[in-house]
């Protein structure tokens, strides 16, 4: 059973904190994406990497950064949250063609 | 710009009806249409993909349409019942060469009741 597993199902941080979320995918996939999904305005692409320590914006970048050192895992960074960070985060993954992309169970994040 | 328009936004029906959720979408050019199940709380699970060449696939209660010529895809839920309540959410890939090729409708919530 494939599988994507994101580090925490709930979070709760202080402004101005710097926040981590991690994700691990165990099928091998080169793809991996980080989004952002909020009431009425669907899934929103922050980043992508295609390959380990490569990396891409995706549409709302500002005010996050990545990293991905192994195939396996990609990090989203909030550098200093704020409170509009307040979001469900969803990491996915895919193979290099991006057949299907697999879902993690998310991460609901509050900034207070 | 690409974009994935779904509808209706919000649907309330009982338990046993049946109901089908649209998706129209201007991604060009096109690679597949899927429907994911997102359950609250939850990241969304796929429950169909579509390439160009299907019309009509099924998984269980869930049959999915394409019409790739009007660009337009419909997913159709027999038989309801209470664990389907759920945002269904539209995605199609375009064809280009970028990992960011997905895009993602703004789902339809889908609540059924006893």
């Amino acid at each position: 059973d494939v599988k994507v597993t994101q580090s925490s199902r709930y979070l709760v941080k202080r402004t101005g904190e710097k926040v981590f979320l991690e994700c691990v995918q165990d099928m091998d996939h080169e793809n991996m994406f980080w989004y952002r999904q909020d009431p009425g305005l669907g899934l929103r692409l922050i980043y992508f990497s295609y390959d380990v320590k490569m990396k891409e914006k995706g549409d709302i970048p500002e005010g996050y950064s990545v990293s991905r050192e192994k195939k396996e895992r990609f990090s989203l960074i909030l550098e200093s949250a704020s409170t509009n960070q307040t979001s469900m985060y969803l990491c996915a993954s895919g193979d290099r063609i991006n057949t299907e992309a697999f879902f993690g169970q998310g991460t609901r994040l509050t900034v207070v | 710009k690409n974009q994935v328009e779904q509808s209706p936004q919000s649907l309330i029906i009982l338990e046993g009806k049946n109901c089908t959720l649209q998706c129209n979408y201007t991604v060009s050019p096109f690679s597949n249409l899927r429907w994911y199940k997102q359950d609250t709380g939850r990241g969304p699970v796929s429950l169909t993909i579509m390439t160009f060449s299907e019309n009509t696939k099924s998984n269980g209660r869930y049959t999915a349409t394409l019409d790739a010529d009007t660009k337009q895809s419909s997913l159709h839920i027999t038989a309801s019942q209470l664990s389907d309540s759920a945002s269904y959410i539209c995605v199609v890939k375009g064809l280009s060469g970028s990992a960011r090729q997905l895009t993602f409708g703004s789902g339809t919530q889908l609540t059924v009741l006893p």
